[in-house]
């Protein structure tokens, strides 16, 4: 039973490019979260996700990024026109209900604007 | 709202010492605590966590915390470390919704030989 899969593990890309990062959630798991982790600071929540529904984007900067959870396949984290300030390692989890108790974390994405 | 406040960002210690690394929150309303580690360039594993009962949780690789509501702490302690236990160290609430997790911003513990 594999864990939370990431991909890509690291991602360069320039000011003004997309970045598009992607999570399988565990065997079973409906439910997906993405933290964000600044150097020097704890994970941060951005967004809570359903298959096919955005729970919580409370902690979703307002533009350039946004999240879904098809119903086939990954969930995606899209950042749009990418700023040096978006460098950071970004998280997905997976639980197989509505709770924090239930987390299996992947092992991130780091994301390096140039 | 939840916070996490962990009060040393580094704690060097010798081989086989024991350790205690400091954990201390705010919340209006019931929580959920939890300790992850993550090693260099990895994700995030589950120490241990509380939700109810025993305010003594005992965890993976040794690892103890004790939930203390009065002085509102959930500090982490191992008897005695080792080199491989080297890595950052979080401490994270849940409350209210229960399934956001806050995190502080984590305490660098380095076991020097």
């Amino acid at each position: 039973n594999a864990g939370v899969m990431q991909n890509p593990r690291h991602l360069v890309r320039r000011r003004g490019q997309e970045a598009r990062l992607r999570c399988s959630p565990m065997k079973g798991h409906s439910h997906v979260y993405w933290y964000r982790q600044l150097p020097e600071e704890g994970l941060k929540f951005m967004v809570y996700l359903q298959k096919e529904n955005i729970i919580d984007e409370s902690g979703m900067p307002k533009e350039r990024f946004s999240a879904e959870f098809p119903k086939e396949g990954p969930s995606i984290l899209r950042i749009q026109q990418v700023v040096r300030g978006d460098s950071a390692a970004y998280f997905c989890a997976s639980s197989p209900s509505r709770d924090s108790y239930g987390y299996t974390f992947g092992s991130g994405t780091r994301l390096t604007v140039v | 709202a939840q916070s996490v406040t962990q009060l040393d960002s580094q704690v060097p210690v010798f081989e086989e010492a024991p350790v205690e690394l400091r954990c201390n929150y705010s919340s209006s309303v019931s929580v959920y605590l939890f300790w992850y580690v993550q090693y260099p360039n990895q994700g995030l594993q589950l120490l241990l966590k509380y939700l109810s009962g025993s305010t003594l949780v005992k965890g993976i690789n040794g690892f103890e915390a004790e939930f203390n509501k009065s002085q509102t702490s959930f500090h982490l302690r191992k008897p005695s470390v080792h080199i491989s236990d080297t890595a950052e160290y979080f401490c994270a609430v849940s409350g209210g919704s229960n399934y956001k997790l806050t995190f502080g911003k984590g305490t660098l513990l380095t076991v020097n030989p």
